[in-house]
């Protein structure tokens, strides 16, 4: 049974640009979870969602980024027109009921 | 609102001597917590966990928590250390109904020989 897979695993995007990072769940998990994690801090979430839903995006930047998680196919964290400050790894998490999450090796994105 | 406070940012040990991480953690319900472990530029993976029953907590590795509800913690154990235990330690909180989980700043763990 294969884990949380993310890929990219790394990016390099210039201030301006558009990332797309994305998720494929473990199989049978229909909750996705995105976290985002600044150099030597924790992880913070961002956004949490099921199959075609937004459950709880409290965690987002109002601006520039966005999320879904399409009937097919996996999920996409989308920031447009990138900044530096957006340099951080991002990690999805999957979960079958809500509780235990499982982490994706995450994607490590760099603004230049 | 929830938080996790863990306030050893770095803790050196001997190959060998036992090891003992805080966390203390804010929650306004019964709490569900975690501990994770990351090595570097790898993802989460997750130690073990307490949602309710038994307050003394197994997981893999070796490692076990204890849940202190008079003292909102949840501090990680074990009682022999190995080199290959080097990593950073994630505690984090969540709950029935509020799925998202709220992390400590994590605690970074170097083991000497």
């Amino acid at each position: 049974n294969a884990g949380v897979m993310q890929n990219p695993r790394h990016l390099v995007r210039r201030r301006g640009q558009e990332a797309r990072l994305r998720c494929s769940p473990m199989k049978g998990h229909s909750h996705v979870y995105w976290y985002r994690q600044l150099p030597e801090e924790g992880l913070k979430f961002m956004v949490y969602l099921q199959k075609e839903n937004i459950i709880d995006e409290s965690g987002m930047p109002k601006e520039r980024f966005s999320a879904e998680f399409p009937k097919e196919g996996p999920s996409i964290l989308r920031i447009q027109q990138v900044v530096r400050g957006d340099s951080a790894a991002y990690f999805c998490a999957s979960s079958q009921d809500s509780y235990e999450q499982y982490f994706g090796p995450g994607t490590r994105l760099t603004v230049t | 609102a929830q938080s996790v406070t863990q306030p050893d940012i770095h803790i050196t040990v001997s190959e060998g001597a036992s090891l003992e991480l805080r966390c203390n953690y804010s929650y306004g319900a019964t709490p569900y917590l975690f501990w994770y472990v990351q090595s570097p530029g790898q993802g989460l993976q997750l130690l073990l966990k307490y949602f309710s029953g038994d307050t003394l907590v197994q997981g893999i590795k070796g490692f076990e928590a204890e849940f202190k509800r008079s003292q909102s913690s949840f501090n990680l154990r074990k009682p022999s250390v190995h080199w290959s235990d080097a990593a950073e330690y994630f505690c984090a909180v969540g709950g029935f109904g509020n799925e998202k989980l709220t992390f400590g700043t994590g605690t970074r763990l170097t083991i000497i020989p």
